[in-house]
């Protein structure tokens, strides 16, 4: 099955830097890759997503980059905010046999943004 | 807010009892699943289901079990059978399609 590897499990930075959290995976058959949010206490929520076909996604200040030949993808943060601060949760799935979609998450990045 | 919903948000249970995690969504999808969250474990894939009176086994889903008997609903049973219950569990679902999940808010059982 897919392994989802994610680093670091912690990031602390100042306010206005930026913060890249990486994560690799193993089949070379996912096609599809999120990534969540999740506040202390609330549920995860979608905060930009990626598909095979494209190498990088732009959402204002968020972005993510995929790079298929090396099977790894990244959450790049500018301009960092206090309010920025939670866990990350990047994640990989695939069209699979009977037409399931199993989405394989990471292990979450806590991001500390510091006033 | 997400249209799927979880109950309780906080559930006390003694051992050797068995207790039932609510799952509801009105979004209409077909797929749902249950997660359990530990620190820094990240989410770790219990049970799923593609369509109703159909679901799998995920990666941890010794100690539970679910139904899936009308769409809207995927209630997960913890039994006296699992060892170490204490966690956070969050379900989520999806459309038929690989598109992104929608999460519960989650339920935090506690074994006393």
């Amino acid at each position: 099955g897919e392994n989802v590897e994610q680093h670091p499990s912690t990031l602390s930075v100042q306010e206005g830097d930026s913060a890249v959290i990486k994560c690799t995976y193993s089949d070379s058959a996912s096609n599809y890759f999120p990534w969540y949010k999740q506040e202390l206490g609330k549920r995860p929520q979608l905060i930009i997503d990626i598909r095979s076909n494209v190498g990088e996604k732009k959402d204002q200040r968020i972005a993510v980059t995929l790079n298929k030949t090396a099977k790894h993808f990244s959450l790049h943060i500018t301009e960092t905010q206090p309010e920025d601060s939670a866990v990350y949760f990047c994640a990989a799935s695939k069209t699979a046999s009977g037409g399931s979609y199993i989405p394989t998450f990471g292990r979450g990045t806590s991001l500390i943004v510091h006033p | 807010d997400g249209g799927i919903t979880q109950s309780p948000k906080y559930l006390f249970r003694k051992e050797g009892q068995n207790v039932t995690l609510s799952c509801e969504q009105n979004l209409n999808h077909d797929a749902m699943y249950w997660y359990r969250q530990d620190p820094g474990q990240g989410l770790r894939l219990i049970y799923y289901s593609q369509i109703v009176n159909d679901f799998q086994k995920g990666d941890i889903a010794e100690g539970y079990s679910v139904s899936r008997e009308k769409k809207e609903s995927f209630p997960l049973t913890v039994t006296s059978a699992q060892k170490n219950p204490t966690a956070f569990y969050l379900c989520a679902s999806r459309r038929q399609s690989n598109t992104e999940a929608f999460f519960g808010q989650g339920t935090r059982l506690t074994v006393v």
